[in-house]
């Protein structure tokens, strides 16, 4: 289940299960959504992105959904497995400028055997 | 794929001295690089964009005279911590931007001013 820590929420999935971490944006104008997976003592790792014209996108285990009405975006990750053990975090990106990207608050995943 | 690299991967500094932490793009020429800082469970804030050979960008509630950021080459940027203060112990994060929209994100610096 979930559950809100000092700072991060945190998503205890059993191994083999499927997860779905959410994120709010803020932005109507975002042209772009990226999901990272940071480890501890890491940069972030690219998961996924999807452009604000799509509603859905799939990858390799994973698939991230958009609904711009709610401005909600998800990750979803089929067969969970303990490697996916991490914080995951949204980010929001703007075409126009220098295509900064703006961090959503980030998500913990624990995967127990 | 293209790699960014990050130096030092740790430091620990007195307070009141300067820290430089060099981000560099290895296999790509990086027209923009955006420095990041993370504390402790909290999500990454975007501190400054930097163009080669122009004055970076600093977010607001950045100090410019503070965070130092050079970016001389289109491989590599630096950020100096200016008189490091305990309060500015973090992770810091760079990542590089080439001829496309995506990011890529350097490993990240700890910095711990004692």
């Amino acid at each position: 289940g979930e559950s809100v820590g000092l700072h991060l929420p945190t998503l205890s999935v059993q191994e083999g299960d499927n997860s779905i971490i959410n994120c709010a944006y803020s932005n109507s104008a975002s042209d772009y959504f990226i999901w990272y997976k940071q480890e501890s003592g890491k940069g972030p790792q690219f998961i996924i992105d999807i452009r604000s014209n799509m509603d859905k996108r799939q990858g390799q285990r994973v698939t991230v959904l958009l609904n711009k009405t709610v401005k909600h975006l998800s990750l979803q990750i089929a067969a969970t497995q303990p490697g996916d053990s991490a914080v995951y975090f949204c980010a929001e990106g703007f075409s126009g400028g220098y295509n900064k990207l703006i961090f959503g608050a980030g998500t913990r995943l624990a995967v127990h055997p | 794929g293209a790699v960014v690299s990050q130096h030092p991967s740790w430091v620990i500094c007195k307070s009141g001295t300067s820290v430089k932490i060099e981000c560099r793009s290895l296999d790509f020429q990086a027209t923009t690089m955006f420095w990041y800082r993370q504390f402790p469970k909290q999500s990454l804030m975007l501190m400054a964009t930097s163009n080669e050979g122009s004055k970076a960008t600093y977010e607001q509630g950045v100090e410019k005279d503070k965070f130092l950021i050079n970016h001389a080459s289109l491989t590599l940027s630096t950020l100096t911590v200016t008189s490091a203060h305990p309060e500015d112990s973090s992770f810091y994060i760079c990542s590089a931007r080439g001829q496309i929209a995506e990011q890529y994100f350097g490993p990240g610096t700890r910095l711990t001013v004692t």
